[in-house]
């Protein structure tokens, strides 16, 4: 089935440093690409919203500056969580959205566990 | 009050026993997920309907557009079932709502 992979799994680092969020849809082409964020829990809330070749767009609330978003190909997208601090400590999952064998729908990452000390 | 509800937050079952968790939404819906996510965190897609029901395996899904709800139902569970499960209602192309999720727990 459509599969879509997030690097790393996991991460910790220190407060101040950059982090980066791979997301890879593996055997299809994701024309949107969804970056959320779960707290312990609590259910996941977007971030925000990539498509192939233009600017993400951002949830109210969630500063753009801070979470880089690049989507730069229809396979792949990245989050950088810039000068991390441990309140950015969260769980962030991706989505893409994509038409593998014609069916028009939403496959999940199986997310990544930032730690910031 | 959120836009998608579900019941029960909580729920422990014995092996074999049949499961329902049931979804409610405010919202005008294209369609609905249902996610299961383990412990570790990763998120899987059961199912996305839009209307009746739809069926893999022992987990079987329902939709009723007219009352805006929706049933998750598990036959036969089994420990290897619990985990957290999520609705999410899909509001026109793209923005998922979610629900809180409810935590199943399957005893042997």
């Amino acid at each position: 089935g459509a599969v879509v992979s997030q690097h790393p799994s996991w991460v910790i680092c220190k407060s101040g440093t950059s982090v980066k969020i791979e997301c890879r849809s593996l055997d299809f082409q994701a024309t949107t690409m969804f970056w959320y964020r779960q707290f312990p829990k609590q259910s996941l809330m977007l971030m925000a919203t990539s498509n192939e070749g233009s600017k993400a767009t951002y949830e109210q609330g969630v500063e753009k500056d801070k979470f880089l978003i690049n989507h730069a190909s229809l396979t792949l997208s990245t989050l950088t969580v810039t000068s991390a601090h441990p309140e950015d400590s969260s769980f962030y999952i991706c989505s893409a959205r994509g038409t593998p064998r014609g069916t028009d729908t939403q496959y999940f990452g199986p997310g990544t566990r930032l730690t910031v000390l | 009050k959120n836009e998608v509800e579900q019941s029960p937050q909580n729920l422990t079952a014995q092996e074999g026993e049949f499961i329902t968790i049931n979804c409610s939404y405010s919202v005008g819906i294209s369609a609905l997920h249902w996610l299961q996510q383990h412990p570790g965190g990763g998120i899987v897609s059961l199912f996305m309907l839009s209307s009746g029901k739809k069926k893999h395996g022992r987990l079987i899904a329902t939709i009723n557009i007219q009352e805006k709800h929706s049933s998750l139902h598990i036959t036969a569970s089994h420990p290897r079932d619990s985990a957290v499960y999520i609705c999410a209602a899909l509001q026109g192309a793209q923005k998922l709502v979610f629900g809180q999720g409810t935590r199943l727990t399957i005893n042997p």
